[in-house]
């Protein structure tokens, strides 16, 4: 268990649909980052919030969303869904320093 | 801006084969180095890190070198096992922007 949690652990949605990602950081960590993973494309980088706050953006599509909570748990929203979001999304969140990241086991989102 | 490219897979190799995954990057400043691994059906999981040049981070038998020089962090396994199997990822994190490499999944074969 790396300390990040991530649900759901699959996702399974018509096209059209909205759907939510959720994410705790670890324990004391207040920087969360979203990144999407797809066979074609690698790892790719969509958004992060530190404390609240969005601090920087990728490639995040404008149909995608997030936010930070004060508890610092964070939403991934994705709405309009189309085939091609089919893909693994991760969260992850990091400590202070030059510290790596600590990444969730995913969410698995299949559009249908 | 900063980048990392790293050897294309797949990589398949034997048992007990010894293993290098090249990675070069392209960065401002002075990046931390990382590398990651991820197993099936998982998230990605720190497999090791370098802070500064000349740095050498090592964990499980792998080991890599941060090479200013060269601006490389290539990761080397003496002997991999079928349980190393997995996708491994290069990235460097400067400042506030951490950037991964494209992958590279390892196959080891009994």
């Amino acid at each position: 268990d790396s300390g990040v949690t991530q649900t759901p652990k699959h996702l399974i949605t018509a096209t059209g649909q909205r759907v939510t990602l959720r994410c705790s950081p670890r324990s004391g960590d207040l920087s969360v980052y979203w990144y999407q993973q797809s066979l074609d494309q690698g790892l790719q980088f969509l958004i992060q919030y530190y404390n609240g706050e969005e601090r920087a953006k990728g490639n995040i599509l404008e149909r995608f969303s997030a936010q930070q909570f004060p508890d610092l748990h964070s939403e991934l929203n994705l709405s309009s869904l189309e085939l091609g979001d089919s893909a693994l999304y991760f969260c992850a969140s990091r400590g202070t320093g030059r510290s790596g990241y600590t990444f969730g086991s995913g969410t698995r989102l299949t559009v249908v | 801006g900063n980048s990392v490219t790293q050897m294309e897979g797949p990589v398949t190799l034997s048992e007990e084969a010894f293993l290098t995954i090249n990675c070069t990057y392209t960065a401002t400043g002075y990046p931390s180095l990382f590398w990651y691994v991820q197993y099936p059906g998982e998230g990605l999981q720190l497999l090791l890190k370098a802070t500064k040049a000349d740095d050498k981070g090592s964990n499980k038998g792998f080991e890599a070198t941060y090479r200013k020089e060269t601006t490389s962090f290539h990761l080397e396994k003496g002997s991999v096992q079928v349980s190393d199997s997995a996708v491994y990822f290069c990235a460097l994190k400067d400042n506030n922007d951490m950037r991964f490499g494209a992958g590279t999944r390892l196959t080891v074969k009994p």
